[in-house]
């Protein structure tokens, strides 16, 4: 199964700040690299797929980036609604795995 | 509107049985694939099972293979969890996903890019 490791687990950030999450894969997965919005007693949303391509209606202050074995998701400027918990997650080959999120909370 | 409602979920015995289901409206149900992924409290999600738009395709994550059995009915626009076996780990928040197929750089991309709100299973005695 291809395993995925998400870094940090958690942090803290202030409004406006840029924030970085990391997503690595082992093995590679070329490009297939999804990035997913959750919050609590929330469905989760889909924000970015094929590592860095934007979903309909996602504000573009989100964007991703990498391939292969090594992928990013960054929030240029942090809003009230983004606080919530991040998941990447590989579409390369089944079974699909998630990385185990990152929790965005306000310092 | 695009959207799926799940349904089924309870308290269960170990050893015991449920069926989820799951009911799509707002697109051509048959020309998707549909999966469920659960969230276990205080867990991240692991994926559970995918199934082809047509059923002819059925994958299952290790840790419910041979106890769980994914299904679907396109007449219905309905897709199904037959749980059994239940163990106290498979004690989670079940969604159903629309397995999504976007197009970028002249690839296909498959997500999970449709949720529902989800149904609880407890397993405890």
């Amino acid at each position: 199964d291809i395993q995925m490791t998400q870094s940090p687990s958690s942090l803290s950030a202030s409004l406006g700040d840029r924030v970085t999450i990391t997503c690595r894969a082992s093995p590679g997965i070329r490009s297939s690299l999804n990035w997913y919005q959750h919050k609590p007693g929330k469905a989760p949303i889909l924000l970015i797929f094929g590592a860095s391509t934007l979903q309909s209606g996602v504000p573009t202050r989100f964007s991703g980036s990498g391939s292969g074995t090594e992928f990013t998701l960054t929030i240029s400027s942090l809003q009230p609604d983004d606080f919530a918990t991040y998941y990447c997650q590989q579409s390369y080959n089944t079974p699909r795995t998630f990385g185990q999120g990152t929790k965005v909370e306000m310092k | 509107e695009v959207q799926l409602v799940e349904s089924g979920g309870g308290v269960i015995q170990p050893g015991g049985s449920l069926r989820l289901s799951c009911v799509a409206s707002g697109f051509t149900f048959n020309n998707y694939g549909m999966q469920w992924v659960r969230h276990a409290p205080g867990k991240g999600f692991e994926w559970v099972s995918l199934i082809s738009g047509d059923g002819g395709g059925t994958y299952y994550a290790d840790s419910v293979k041979g106890r769980f059995t994914i299904s679907r009915d396109n007449s219905k626009n309905s897709l199904y969890l037959q749980l059994d076996s239940l163990r106290a780990d498979d004690t989670a928040l079940y969604y159903c996903a629309r397995e999504g197929g976007h197009l970028a750089a002249f690839r296909r991309y498959y997500t999970m890019d449709v949720w529902g709100q989800g149904t609880t299973v407890i397993v405890s005695s």
